[in-house]
């Protein structure tokens, strides 16, 4: 069974200063990893898609890199800013061989980021 | 990407009653899926809705408890049915158009007394 496991599940940091969110799966026979964005109350911003056969993903600040033989994914946001602040989450989908639910994804428990002013 | 919009927003509910929660796309998108998340916890699967077929289940839930239509390929609905305050959470429709990306409605939270 996939598990997902995000580290560390809160994190509060000056403006400004450059982070990272990592992210670790159990098992390596994913088929694609997306990060979300979570705010409070709200539904889920989907910040990043990296292909299984993909090594890093990047999109204005954001850069997400995925070493899928050693089951991780970090995202690195730069010069961070209070509107940043949210849930980070990390989900993982099967492998086409694994059969069943493929597109099934399996979320990590997320981090609580914080941008201090 | 998809534009997804769900009803109710939110909604309070008494215990045994049902709730029905839609879900609109403005496009049509092949497979739609029902999440659930339970207070300070992350997502997880309930249902895969198909059209034109029944849904397809996670392990843990059932269609007694939560039916899904899916009429058409922009609409689904997920009902919860004979509510109890463990029913108490925020439901997430989703969208994809096969192994890419995942897009996410607005939510409904629910809270049942």
């Amino acid at each position: 069974k996939q598990e997902v496991t995000q580290i560390p599940a809160a994190l509060s940091v000056p403006e400004g200063e450059n982070l990272v969110l990592n992210c670790s799966f159990t098992d390596s026979a994913i088929y694609n990893l997306q990060w979300f964005r979570q705010d409070p109350g709200k539904g889920l911003t989907s910040l990043l898609l990296i292909q299984s056969s993909q090594r890093e993903q990047t999109s204005g600040r954001l850069n997400a890199s995925l070493d899928k033989s050693s089951g991780r994914s970090t995202l690195y946001i730069a010069a961070s800013q209070p509107g940043d602040s949210a849930t980070y989450l990390c989900a993982v989908t099967k492998g086409w061989d694994s059969g069943g639910s493929n597109y099934k994804l399996t979320f990590g428990k997320g981090t609580l980021l914080t941008v201090n002013p | 990407s998809a534009v997804i919009s769900q009803k109710p927003s939110r909604d309070i509910c008494q215990r045994g009653t049902s709730l029905t929660i839609q879900c609109q796309v403005d496009s049509q998108v092949t497979m739609m899926f029902w999440y659930r998340q339970q207070p300070g916890q992350s997502l997880t699967l309930i249902a895969t809705a198909n059209q034109g077929s029944e849904a397809t289940y996670e392990s843990g839930f059932v269609i007694d408890k939560f039916p899904i239509s899916r009429p058409n390929l922009t609409f689904s609905t997920l009902t919860v049915s004979n509510m109890s305050p463990e029913d108490s959470s925020i439901y997430l429709c989703s969208v994809s158009d096969g192994y890419n990306e995942q897009f996410f409605g607005p939510g409904t939270r629910l809270t049942v007394l």
